[in-house]
């Protein structure tokens, strides 16, 4: 059974980094085809792809925001790491980390971070 | 601003059909990528709907109702909902690929169906 969680802090300050874990079980990161993909979604707005890194460590980044975010994975751990600099409050949503085959076919439930002023 | 564009909202009575569009480009959905679709229920993470694989043959994963079905043609795909049901209101995205975008992923903006 497939499972992933997202952990993090659930408050930041503008111009803070947050630095989120996707912790996974039921797959392993090393796996061929694997993939595990960040997603974030503004409270009432739509969702948003933010970055996406392969079994053999390809990543790929939204173009809108790859200056500031940096996806990395610790195979040993079953860990995603997703960091995102600067942050803002616009950047205020619930971030989700989901496993990827054909399409996105298992979420974590997200975790809500807010960015104080 | 979404790559995908979807239409903000639809509707329908309860039994009748409704369909979703998605359209994109002739790098996107244009250029042969698979579509896949999503429904998020409020208050929960997505959940796939339908998917494409090899070939672009759209399989729907289990527990999903045949209901649900959906196609593709030229820049543009559709997500199809037969003998519409109060549970199916929700707000539906499709995501795709873009070769323009340095191989990013794309998503509609997303649809909110409205069961009436």
């Amino acid at each position: 059974q497939i499972t992933l969680r997202e952990s993090g802090p659930t408050l930041v300050k503008r111009t803070q980094t947050l630095t989120l874990t996707c912790s996974i079980s039921g797959f392993s990161l090393s796996s061929g085809g694997v993939a595990v993909g960040w997603f974030r979604q503004p409270p009432g707005k739509a969702l948003e792809w933010l970055a996406l890194i392969y079994w053999d460590d390809e990543k790929r980044y939204s173009p809108s925001l790859k200056t500031r975010l940096t996806i990395t994975k610790d195979t040993a751990r079953n860990q995603v790491v997703l960091t995102l600099t600067n942050m803002d409050p616009v950047d205020t949503a619930t971030y989700y980390c989901a496993h990827r085959n054909s399409g996105y076919g298992h979420w974590g439930q997200g975790t809500l971070v807010t960015v104080s002023s | 601003q979404s790559l995908l564009t979807q239409p903000p909202s639809v509707s329908g009575a309860p039994g009748q059909t409704v369909t979703i569009s998605c359209t994109g480009s002739s790098s996107s959905i244009g250029a042969g990528y698979d579509v896949h679709w999503y429904q998020q229920l409020p208050g929960t993470a997505p959940k796939l709907l339908i998917y494409s694989n090899t070939y672009s043959h759209t399989n729907r994963p289990s527990g999903v109702p045949d209901r649900f079905s959906a196609s593709k043609s030229g820049t543009s795909a559709s997500l199809a909902i037969t003998g519409l049901q109060a549970e199916d209101e929700a707000v539906y995205y499709c995501h795709s690929y873009d070769s323009a975008l340095s191989g990013s992923e794309v998503f509609g903006g997303g649809t909110k169906l409205t069961v009436l």
